[in-house]
């Protein structure tokens, strides 16, 4: 048990549908990750939050792509008109400022 | 932008190997360097860290990283592998500059009973 829950664990979507992925941090992290993971490759950062405010977003993170953390708790990353390029594992990871990164299982998801 | 590069991208050993990953990272000023180990199906889980003192740093499952930073490497070693170190390694950097930890592209290892 990890501590950061994502929900769901797998995700299978028809092109151009959207889909929205949730993130429990772990209760007293400040800040909170996404990722996006490919086969082989090491994790993709797309964007991160402290508390509710979000302040930084990868070039990665198209207008496709949206996050929120509502009241600096849970998080949703939603992603519109979804492409087979958007497969991949999102992961999410939540850390107190300046410590180590804690890491959830992943929401795989396939665009079919 | 920093960047994060490892050496291997495949590694096979032999139980009681001595293991070395290489790590090296682009960003010049001051850093925090994290090795991350994921099993087979498993997340993301923390094998060690450096924030600073010692630049030789102990982790769980006898592993020990160096921090070099005339050479801005962080590379991961253990003296004697077991079966059940077979996973993929990443290293990540977290500068003073940016607060997102980047990560390199992992090397697997594959160790052989």
């Amino acid at each position: 048990d990890t501590g950061v829950s994502q929900d769901p664990r797998h995700k299978i979507t028809k092109r151009g549908q959207n889909v929205t992925f949730r993130c429990d941090p772990i209760s007293e992290h400040n800040r909170l990750y996404w990722y996006r993971q490919t086969l082989g490759q090491g994790p993709e950062f797309l964007t991160y939050f402290q508390n509710e405010a979000q302040l930084e977003k990868s070039r990665l993170l198209s207008d496709r792509f949206s996050a929120e953390r509502p009241k600096g708790s849970f998080s949703t990353l939603e992603i519109q008109r979804t492409e087979q390029g958007d497969s991949a594992m999102y992961l999410c990871a939540s850390s107190l400022a300046g410590a180590e990164a804690f890491f959830g299982q992943g929401t795989r998801l396939t665009v079919v | 932008a920093q960047s994060v590069s490892q050496h291997n991208h495949h590694v096979i050993l032999s139980e009681a190997a001595s293991l070395e990953l290489g790590c090296n990272y682009s960003y010049g000023g001051t850093v925090n360097l994290f090795w991350y180990v994921q099993y087979p199906g498993q997340h993301l889980q923390l094998l060690l860290k450096y924030f600073s003192g010692d630049p030789l740093v102990k982790g769980i499952k006898g592993f020990e990283a160096e921090f070099i930073k005339s050479k801005f490497s962080f590379n991961l070693r253990k003296p004697s592998v077991q079966w059940s170190d077979t996973a993929e390694y990443f290293c990540a950097v977290v500068s003073n500059y940016g607060q997102n930890f980047v990560f390199g592209p992992g090397t697997r290892l594959s160790v052989l009973p």
